[in-house]
């Protein structure tokens, strides 16, 4: 499974957008880049998902250059509430490898 | 009803304690896991089960037995603890029958139970 690197934190104001950039060099062919949220004390919740170009959903924009190896996870107009940490996954099937995640702090 | 729920939330037990940990979910997935999550670290995966049958152990002690009942049910038995398997336990699902496509199938997390072991 490819290796994930990411800011280990960023800060932030509310009504920032936030983009976390994910580097994973050694991406295989099949593999795709998946986001997930976590919050103290609870556990992690997707966020979004993508193989290649850019994919938004409701709550964030990811995009990912040609080469796939890195990502960006783009979070518009950011809250209090969104402050919690973001892991970068790399993978395939069902095996979710969680890397040291990027502890977002968003400040009034 | 995208609900994974956990008991007990909060556990303490000795090291000759033999408790369990169980995990529920009602929304039809076939692929249930446990991962354990150390404070300030990533969760790490240790049990996966596909359509009650395991098929993933990622080396896990044999202290830890989990066990699938029915597709809805997950536990994890817990016997002979040390303090350093302290941590929170966390149980999740997913659809099971894989991505059309490719990709990582979906999990969803419960909130976890917060194990201490004296």
């Amino acid at each position: 499974l490819a290796k994930t690197t990411q800011p280990i934190s960023m800060d932030s104001y509310e009504g920032q957008e936030v983009n976390i950039t994910c580097s994973h060099n050694n991406i295989a062919t099949n593999d795709y880049i998946t986001w997930y949220q976590q919050f103290p004390s609870q556990g992690p919740r997707f966020i979004i998902q993508g193989y290649k170009t850019k994919v938004t959903n409701e709550v964030a924009s990811l995009f990912i250059p040609a080469d796939r190896k890195s990502s960006t996870l783009s979070l518009p107009r950011v809250s209090l509430s969104d402050t919690a940490v973001y892991y970068c996954l790399v993978g395939d099937g069902r095996k979710l490898v969680f890397g040291a995640g990027t502890i977002l702090r968003v400040k009034s | 009803d995208t609900e994974v729920t956990q008991t007990p939330k909060h556990l303490v037990m000795g090291m000759t304690n033999k408790k369990s940990l169980k995990c529920e979910q009602h929304m039809g997935h076939r692929a249930m896991y446990w991962y354990k999550q150390k404070a300030k670290k990533p969760p790490e995966l240790m049990f996966v089960y596909s359509y009650e049958k395991l098929s993933i152990n990622e080396s896990v002690p044999s202290r830890f037995s989990p066990e699938c009942p029915n597709s809805s049910l997950l536990n994890l038995h817990l016997h002979a603890l040390q303090p350093e398997d302290s941590a929170l336990y966390l149980c999740a699902s997913s659809q099971g029958s894989g991505l059309a496509g490719g990709g990582i199938e979906t999990q969803y997390f419960g909130p976890g139970t917060r194990l201490l072991v004296l």
